[in-house]
């Protein structure tokens, strides 16, 4: 399995640009989290989707930041216009059909940095 | 009343020494207790968990030790290696309430050879 796969792996950017972060899921697993990770807020769960809907996103910092799920094998990020504040680095997370408090497996992460 | 408070921010330990993180909640809706470790470039990885039935739960040389009265539970690395050196962060979810982990602001453990 090669779990989770996030690209860009590396992103730098000028402020009011948009950006799009990429992520590809375990294959079978119906959950799929955004983190983003500060080192000022630590881990912040963003929005999750279940079976490509969006469940829960309460943790979406404004309305710069928005998430699809279009296939039960993509999502994206998308900030737009960027800002200096959003340079964290986000974390794609997916786990599988069962409780709540299976493991979530985490990719490597994007790190963002805006200019 | 989501937050899970953790201690200390940063650790440095001697090789074969026992390094102790705590953790402490005030949602009593929690019920499941994971910790992630994360090394420098990766993301977090499940370490070891617990539930609140059980006081103490262990595996190899971490240890979970679960104070439910006291709603704090702390990770312990016996024998601590250079390889442990990570960001360490524990975590806790309401399985009833969905998917939302809560995670604590992390420790990064050095230890030296």
């Amino acid at each position: 399995d090669a779990g989770v796969i996030q690209s860009p792996r590396h992103e730098v950017t000028e402020m009011g640009q948009e950006v799009t972060l990429r992520c590809k899921p375990i294959s079978g697993h119906d959950y799929l989290f955004w983190y983003r990770q500060t080192m000022m807020r630590g881990l912040e769960l963003l929005i999750y989707f279940n079976n490509n809907v969006p469940i829960d996103d309460s943790g979406m910092p404004e309305d710069r930041f928005s998430a699809k799920m279009p296939n039960a094998s993509f999502s994206t990020l998308k900030i737009q216009p960027s800002e200096p504040r959003d340079s964290a680095v986000y974390f794609c997370a997916s786990r599988g059909t069962g409780a709540p408090t299976d493991t979530q497996y985490f990719g490597p992460g994007t790190r963002l940095t805006v200019l | 009343q989501q937050q899970v408070k953790q201690s200390p921010q940063s650790l440095i330990v001697q090789k074969g020494g026992i390094s102790i993180i705590n953790c402490a909640y005030e949602n009593t809706a929690f019920d499941y207790f994971p910790w992630y470790q994360q090394f420098p470039g990766k993301g977090p990885a499940l370490l070891i968990a617990i539930r609140p039935d059980v006081s103490e739960k262990k595996e190899g040389r971490f240890t979970i030790s679960f104070n439910k009265s006291a709603k704090q539970f702390s990770l312990h690395i016996m024998d601590s290696q250079p390889g442990d050196s990570a960001t360490y962060f524990c975590a806790a979810i309401a399985e009833t309430s969905g998917s939302r982990l809560t995670f604590g602001e992390g420790t990064q453990l050095t230890v030296n050879p």
